[in-house]
């Protein structure tokens, strides 16, 4: 298994473009993340959803948008970059809440570092 | 609201030293606490977590409810221990997102 994979590695964009950071597992986990990691700030939640067709916000949804089409790819979506959303940016993915003893193990892919300017 | 706060954004111990990253965290329910780690060019991953109760790398921590703490502990610091730990909260027993703290860089000096 590949687990998380997560497209492209690095990008830089211009103010005002947009752009769609890519994030598949192979896994066939229910639940998936994106989050962003600012320096010395950890990591927050952007959004998150808990099976196709299903999505919901996280801390700081603002400037994104997701979509979850299918159990294995959950793209999210900046439609409008900005300066304040140069980060990196984590897709993860985690076991079925019935999965004895698995539940809540989050599974991250490798990373997107995204720069705005 | 859940949050958890790594107060140290960096520590640096000599080899061999014991090491204690601090992990305190505020929930009124009955969280579930994680350890993951990042080292250098690699993606996070789980360390370890309070229901297991087992000893990762040498590395333990135990869940005190009285403190809310979750120190993540190591009676003798290696090299490729030096990384970024990141404690993180779960609420109650479902798949919940998790809840990150700021992280700390532990550094082990030769």
């Amino acid at each position: 298994n590949a687990g998380v994979t997560q497209t492209p590695k690095f990008r830089i964009l211009k103010i005002g473009q947009s752009m769609t950071l890519q994030c598949t597992q192979d896994m066939n986990h229910n639940y998936m993340y994106w989050y962003r990691q600012d320096p010395g700030m950890g990591l927050k939640l952007i959004y998150y959803s808990v099976g196709a067709g299903i999505t919901d916000k996280g801390e700081v949804p603002n400037g994104y948008n997701v979509s979850r089409s299918t159990t294995e790819d959950f793209p999210l979506r900046l439609e409008l970059a900005a300066p304040s959303q140069t980060s990196v940016y984590f897709c993860a993915s985690s076991y079925p809440t019935q999965t004895s003893g698995k539940k809540n193990e989050q599974f991250f892919g490798p990373g997107t570092r995204l720069t705005v300017l | 609201a859940q949050r958890v706060t790594q107060p140290e954004k960096l520590l640096s111990v000599f080899k061999g030293a014991p090491v204690e990253l601090k992990c305190n965290y505020s929930y009124s329910g009955s969280p579930e606490l994680f350890w993951y780690v990042q080292y250098s060019r690699q993606r996070l991953q789980l360390l370890l977590r309070h229901i297991s109760r087992e000893s990762i790398k040498g590395f333990t921590a135990d869940l005190n409810k009285g403190e809310t703490s979750f120190h993540l502990k190591k009676p003798f610091a290696q090299e490729e221990d030096s990384a970024m730990y990141y404690c993180a909260l779960s609420a109650d027993s479902g798949n919940t997102p998790l809840v990150f703290g700021k992280g700390t860089r532990l550094s082990v000096i030769a």
